[in-house]
């Protein structure tokens, strides 16, 4: 499939073990983030997002943390699988009207 | 509930052609937003529509411009095309108007310029 970017800081974790991937968001005035995971070939796939009235937000086996106080996302997995294998975007809503501003992206590699 | 529909899913054009991409949103959605996504520069916005309306634009040439429909689907034009112009296009819907809403991506065209 297409690359979705061939320099990307990558996480790699052991198949059950538990995923933590960052993001430092840009804007101060952003108020809604959202986590995309994105597989090769096709396009990003919602996964959670949080409002900054809120510090943690649970998904199913995802949970969001939000630190307004230095800018900072994180996004934990559960119990990693392979099938969690691909490229995870965090987006800020800073840019106005359904306009968000995609970080940089974090590979993660899940390993058998 | 069928997703973000685009077509075509690969487009090969010559430098200096234009070309036309086309974003069929989610049913009920009435807000449409393109982006471009390239291994150098990421995820990039290219402008959102509602209601036929842009309301937002990034920080493209004016080769590119887009419009919606009054059925909320959505096309982009890139004019006079470059080989920077090689990227994976995408078009998000979302449901509401406002800023806090969620946006759900389609597969993308993927523009390859020769």
């Amino acid at each position: 499939g297409e690359s979705v970017g061939l320099h990307l800081p990558t996480l790699s974790v052991q198949e059950g073990d538990n995923s933590i991937i960052n993001c430092a968001y840009s804007n101060s005035a952003s108020d809604y983030f959202i986590w995309y995971k994105q597989e090769s070939g096709k396009g990003p796939q919602f996964i959670i997002d949080i409002r900054s009235n809120m510090d943690k937000r649970q998904g199913q086996r995802v949970t969001v943390l939000l630190n307004k106080t230095v800018k900072h996302l994180s996004l934990q997995i559960a119990a990693t699988q392979p099938g969690d294998s691909a490229v995870y975007f965090c987006a800020e809503n800073g840019g106005g009207y359904n306009k968000l501003i995609f970080g940089a992206g974090t590979r993660l590699a899940v390993h058998p | 509930k069928a997703g973000v529909t685009q077509t075509p899913r690969y487009l090969i054009k010559t430098r200096g052609q234009q070309v036309t991409l086309s974003c069929s949103p989610i049913s009920g959605h009435r807000s449409v937003s393109w982006y471009q996504q390239t291994p150098g520069q990421g995820l990039q916005f290219l402008f959102e529509y509602f209601s036929e309306t842009q309301r937002n634009k990034g920080n493209f040439p004016g080769r590119f411009s887009g419009r919606q429909f009054s059925n909320s689907r959505s096309e982009m034009n890139v004019s006079t095309l470059e080989l920077g112009d090689s990227a994976l296009y995408l078009c998000a819907s979302s449901l509401l108007a406002g800023m806090n809403t969620e946006a759900f991506f389609g597969q993308g065209t993927r523009l390859t310029v020769v």
